[in-house]
């Protein structure tokens, strides 16, 4: 049971332009969703992250979007550089369970230059 | 302040033997987590440890995977015996009580190969 989803595998922007990456959810009483980001043979690093009571937060760049009533959950990045190449992971949690979260599969961006 | 410490960073093994890894978490971080993630997908939680005790181990296959955390502190994840689908990166995390974050902060992983 896949209770966090990213379909798109892959995706390819040009530097300067926005990058938008989708995930989508299963269960409604998730408290809270992050974004972390993972360059190769390092961990994955945290970004940022969106309560569930929340639609909209915004970091320099990097803005999540959260639509509850479809389930859906948005990274926008812009102005998007080489730099964020890289595979993101969306994941959830509750707030009852110390942290422990649910990955998506990841979506790799290639910002070209 | 330190990140999170893992080795080995690489490890190949025959299929039937064992393998061990090693985890530091930042220190003061109260959960610790260890996470696989196979190829093409996201990372899974396998064990998750308040101090010493286990809060969740749900996904761990107790057949062949055991961890432990010594006094609270270092994390020692073990495969006995190893088979060709362990082959997997083994992620390290941790995460204060009283974070800023929901989220936890990660080791660079072991990637461990099963032949």
């Amino acid at each position: 049971d896949q209770q966090v989803k990213q379909n798109s595998p892959s995706l390819s922007v040009q530097e300067g332009r926005i990058s938008i990456l989708n995930c989508d959810y299963t269960n409604s009483m998730f408290d809270y969703f992050l974004w972390y980001k993972k360059y190769p043979a390092e961990g994955p690093t945290f970004l940022i992250s969106i309560s569930s009571i929340k639609d909209k937060n915004e970091d320099g760049r990097f803005t999540v979007f959260l639509n509850k009533s479809a389930k859906h959950l948005s990274l926008h990045i812009v102005p998007s550089q080489p730099g964020d190449s890289a595979v993101y992971f969306c994941a959830a949690g509750f707030y009852n369970q110390g942290g422990k979260l649910i990955f998506g599969q990841g979506t790799e961006l290639s910002v070209k230059p | 302040e330190a990140g999170v410490a893992q080795s080995p960073r690489y490890k190949i093994i025959e299929k039937r033997q064992s393998v061990a890894f090693w985890c530091n978490p930042i220190s003061g971080h109260a959960t610790l987590y260890w996470y696989q993630q196979i190829l093409g997908q996201g990372p899974k939680l396998l064990i998750q440890f308040q101090n010493n005790g286990v809060v969740d181990d749900s996904q761990l296959p107790k057949d062949r995977f055991s961890a432990e955390r010594l006094k609270g502190v270092d994390s020692t994840l073990k495969i006995q015996p190893a088979k060709l689908e362990d082959s997997a990166v083994y992620l390290c995390a941790s995460r204060s009580i009283a974070g800023r974050i929901p989220g936890a902060f990660f080791g660079q992983g072991t990637r461990l190969t099963v032949v």
